[in-house]
């Protein structure tokens, strides 16, 4: 089955912590993202990526970074510079150029930090 | 930046139609997206608008109007399990980048 992986569904870290987490997808996808959606909020785009090796900011980037050394994969890392990192974060792909075409999500890590 | 509005809650009866719509104000505009999400659950794919008009696809169906602004989400025969967030997304590009912004959604409960 074709699809998007995320793991964990749950992760809890300490604050100080950096954390990275994972989005693998077997969709031979070219675009990438990570959004983050808080309680009662929309979905806010951290970064997205075309491209192998080229990843591109998003409305909300900060205390985040990314990499994007393979195609199927494109982990998140939220350093210890993310102010309010507890959140629900969700990783998509899209076939084609970014933003054409619908976006395939994976289930989400519930990231808490404490 | 990207404005969008859309109701936050909606409340219709099983077997009903039920209109949800979106307003928004966007430079570079290209198309509008329409995702159902379940609580607690990632986003899935409704529907996809580039064109002014109405795009039916089974019990749902979705209208823009690019010149207003506007786009509406018609789900019709109405089943517990529509029970659901639906988000307005248009996206827009420009300058080699693209923009994708989710409106909060709008939160329909579907009573018996």
């Amino acid at each position: 089955d074709g699809g998007i992986t995320q793991s964990p569904k749950y992760l809890f870290r300490k604050e100080g912590q950096n954390v990275t987490l994972s989005c693998e997808q077997n969709l031979n996808h070219d675009a990438m993202y990570w959004y983050r959606q808080d309680p009662g909020q929309g979905l806010r785009l951290i970064y997205y990526s075309q491209i192998v090796n080229d990843f591109q900011k998003g409305d909300i980037a900060e205390g985040y970074s990314v990499s994007r050394e393979k195609k199927e994969s494109f982990p998140l890392t939220v350093t210890s510079a993310q102010k309010n990192p507890t959140a629900f974060y969700l990783c998509a792909s899209s076939k084609g150029s970014a933003g054409v075409g619908e976006q395939y999500f994976g289930p989400g890590t519930r990231l808490t930090v404490t | 930046g990207q404005n969008i509005d859309q109701p936050t809650e909606m409340t219709a009866t099983e077997g009903a139609i039920v209109q949800i719509n979106c307003t928004y104000q966007t430079s570079g505009f290209n198309g509008l997206f329409w995702y159902q999400q379940h609580a607690g659950e990632a986003p899935t794919f409704l529907s996809y608008n580039v064109l002014d008009g109405l795009e039916e696809k089974g019990r749902f169906s979705s209208f823009l109007s690019r010149s207003k602004g506007y786009s509406y989400l018609l789900l019709k025969e109405l089943q517990m399990k529509d029970s659901a967030s639906y988000l307005c997304a248009p996206w827009s590009s420009g300058a080699g980048s693209y923009q994708l912004t989710f409106g909060k959604g709008t939160k329909l409960s579907v009573i018996p």
